[in-house]
């Protein structure tokens, strides 16, 4: 069963730090690994998604990594800002019996302070 | 609006209550899903469709009943819900995986509160 995880639950930054959130997940058998955003009481907005070919995928003040075989990826967040603050959620894309299936981990709930 | 719509955004009902989630998408994508969104849990999925036909359900309770009547829409239908039912509802749309394998769209939620 695909598990993800991610490390930290939460993290309180000042305004223009470089960060790095940690996604980690069991089974490498994945179709790709997608990041969103979660804003509070709100729906999930995609950030980047990463092919299970693919190594990095950047947009704008975001990277994305994939280590597909240590089962590992990494979302780095450039001069952080206080509209970032959010909840970052990681989620794998597999194969699960007949259905591809998203598993999500439970989030990291970053605060960027002004 | 990400593509991806969901009707009510907020809906509080009583546990004899009978009524409808709506979720529509017009990215042509051919797979729908629900899932459930508790606090201090991960996203958990409830249903899932492809090309209309149900392909997963998540030991899901018959008292949340899924509709597909076509690839563009998606029902939830609610009837003798419990207080632990309370939670955010996310509908979200997908291609299925080809040569190509693409990312989820979701929308913004429905906000259940059973009383």
């Amino acid at each position: 069963k695909q598990e993800v995880t991610q490390i930290p639950a939460a993290l309180s930054v000042p305004e223009g730090e470089n960060l790095v959130l940690n996604c980690s997940f069991t089974d490498s058998a994945i179709y790709n690994l997608q990041w969103f955003r979660q804003d509070p009481g709100k729906g999930l907005t995609s950030l980047l998604l990463i092919q299970s070919s693919q190594r990095e995928q950047t947009s704008g003040r975001l990277n994305a990594s994939l280590d597909k075989s240590s089962g590992r990826s990494t979302l780095y967040i450039a001069a952080s800002q206080p509209g970032d603050s959010a909840t970052y959620l990681c989620a794998v894309r597999h194969y699960s019996g007949s259905a591809r299936q998203l598993t999500f981990g439970s989030g990291t709930q970053l605060t960027v302070l002004p | 609006e990400t593509g991806v719509t969901q009707t009510p955004r907020h809906l509080v009902m009583g546990m004899t209550n009978k009524k409808s989630l709506k979720c529509e998408q017009h990215l042509g994508h051919n797979a729908m899903y629900w899932y459930k969104q508790s606090a201090k849990k991960p996203l958990e999925l409830m249903f899932v469709y492809n090309f209309k036909e149900q392909t997963e359900n998540n030991s899901v309770p018959s008292r949340f009943s899924p509709e597909c009547p076509n690839s563009s829409h998606l029902f939830l239908h609610l009837h003798t819900l419990q207080p632990e039912d309370s939670a955010l509802y996310l509908c979200a749309s997908s291609h299925l995986p080809g040569p190509e394998s693409y990312g989820y769209t979701f929308g913004s939620g429905t906000r259940l509160t059973v009383v």
